[in-house]
């Protein structure tokens, strides 16, 4: 079974550039989680997808953050304009969870962005 | 937000030996879940428990769910230089079942 996929791996872009990271998560998965992880942090969620319906963005920035899940399937977040701050992994993982109810996440491997 | 409180923040110890590490919560938590993440990586899957009292293992590594429902273990015996990395606990509250709550994470290194 394929894991969950994220592109790009790294990312460099200067401040107030604008940045897309993408996420394939498991096949039949129904949720899509998006987190942000600062250097010597745990991950912290930033957005939650129950197909492609939004159940939790709280804590999404969202005069600068956004994100898609059109068809329920594959995420985009976006960026726009990026600050230093933003400088994090942002990790993408998915459930099967169809019933609303959270189950175990599975990651993909992350994009590690530097804001300069 | 919430976090669970995650024991202890870092770990040195000498190949072989045994390691534990707990999280623990104010509120009753119905899953636990253990994840391993190591640099430049996402964090993996090592051990999901649903029940109270539930003790599950995988490999060298054994965790338990509390029978008070607000902590859960993790042990890795006879540890080896692969072990090395960050140990995460999550946790789903009772009271909200869609989120997961995580701790801060244990990081652990082993001298060979």
């Amino acid at each position: 079974e394929a894991g969950v996929a994220q592109s790009p791996r790294y990312k460099i872009i200067e401040k107030r550039q604008s940045v897309a990271f993408w996420c394939n998560p498991i096949s039949g998965h129904a949720t899509l989680y998006w987190y942000q992880q600062i250097l010597g942090q745990g991950p912290k969620l930033l957005i939650q997808f129950q197909n492609n319906g939004v159940v939790d963005d709280s804590q999404l920035p969202k005069d600068r953050f956004s994100a898609e899940r059109l068809k329920g399937v594959d995420s985009t977040l976006k960026i726009q304009p990026a600050k230093l701050e933003d400088s994090a992994v942002y990790l993408c993982a998915s459930s099967y969870n169809k019933l609303g109810q959270n189950t175990e996440a599975f990651f993909g491997q992350g994009t590690r962005l530097t804001v300069v | 937000g919430q976090q669970l409180n995650q024991s202890p923040q870092s770990m040195f110890i000498q190949e072989g030996e045994d390691v534990s590490m707990n999280c623990t919560s104010s509120s009753i938590f119905n899953t636990w879940l253990w994840y391993k993440q190591e640099p430049g990586e996402g964090p993996v899957l090592l051990i999901a428990l649903y029940k109270a009292g539930e003790l599950t293992s995988n490999g060298r590594l054994t965790a338990q769910f509390g029978i008070t429902r607000k902590d859960s273990f993790l042990n890795i015996s006879a540890s080896i230089p692969s072990d090395v990395g960050i140990y995460f606990c999550a946790g789903l509250n009772a009271g909200n079942n869609r989120k997961l709550i995580w701790g801060l994470g244990t990081s652990l290194a082993v001298n060979p």
